[in-house]
């Protein structure tokens, strides 16, 4: 079983549309969750991240960590052409030291 | 701003060259790593440092070295380029007590014919 599972897509959802993309872990000593969003031909950035259980919120998007099940989520609001591309889960055991473990990616195409 | 930044956009060598990717960034981060990016296998660490001089393999450090001689710069080399290295390669950095904040340069998308 790989560390951490995300399923690649792609999804295709109309503007203004609820998104919801998910991955799942195995190791439950992570304790860092984190969702990166890289446009086509960049490199990857930081959208959030999330320590330990719980939910966080920035503007339209929603990030949710379920320790017991080990399920994490993230939610986008509202979806906007701008925010097709690919969503990278990643996740640490700790803050400092520690390579991330990053899932496959979701790719995501909202149309106007 | 952070800045990362990767010698070249697109690389094209030819079957047992030697090739060097060079990645640099501008705000002092203690950690630096390399990862490919493959269609289905997503972003695989190749190595990673955490100080000058200092290296770690990550999951598939075969066939590559690295060399941090200066806190800024992070070199990969493919000792021989084969032909199942073609590939994206992606530079990040980040500060050593925030590891789940990596900045990553644009990449460069290596062909090995």
């Amino acid at each position: 079983q790989k560390e951490v599972e995300q399923d690649p897509g792609p999804l295709s959802v109309p503007e203004g549309a609820i998104v919801s993309l998910n991955c799942t872990y195995s190791n439950s000593a992570f304790q860092y969750f984190m969702w990166y969003r890289q446009y086509s031909r960049k490199g990857p950035e930081l959208l959030m991240y999330t320590y330990s259980s719980g939910n966080k919120e920035d503007g339209r998007f929603t990030a949710q960590v379920d320790k017991s099940s080990k399920y994490i989520s993230l939610f986008i609001r509202d979806s906007q052409p701008s925010d097709s591309a690919t969503y990278l889960c990643a996740m640490s055991q700790n803050q400092a030291g520690t390579a991330l473990i990053f899932g496959k990616g979701t790719t995501l195409s909202v149309s106007s | 701003d952070v800045k990362v930044t990767q010698s070249s956009r697109y690389l094209v060598k030819r079957t047992g060259e030697k090739v060097f990717l060079e990645c640099v960034q501008d705000m002092d981060h203690e950690n630096m790593f390399w990862y490919r990016q493959d269609p289905g296998l997503g972003l695989r660490l190749i190595y990673f440092s955490y100080d000058v001089k200092m290296k770690e393999k990550g999951d598939i450090p075969e066939g590559y070295s690295v060399s941090r001689e200066k806190k800024e710069r992070f070199s990969l080399i493919l000792e021989s380029a084969s032909t199942n290295q073609t590939s994206m390669y992606l530079c990040a950095s980040s500060f050593s007590d925030r590891v789940e904040t990596q900045y990553f340069g644009p990449g460069t998308r290596l062909l090995v014919l």
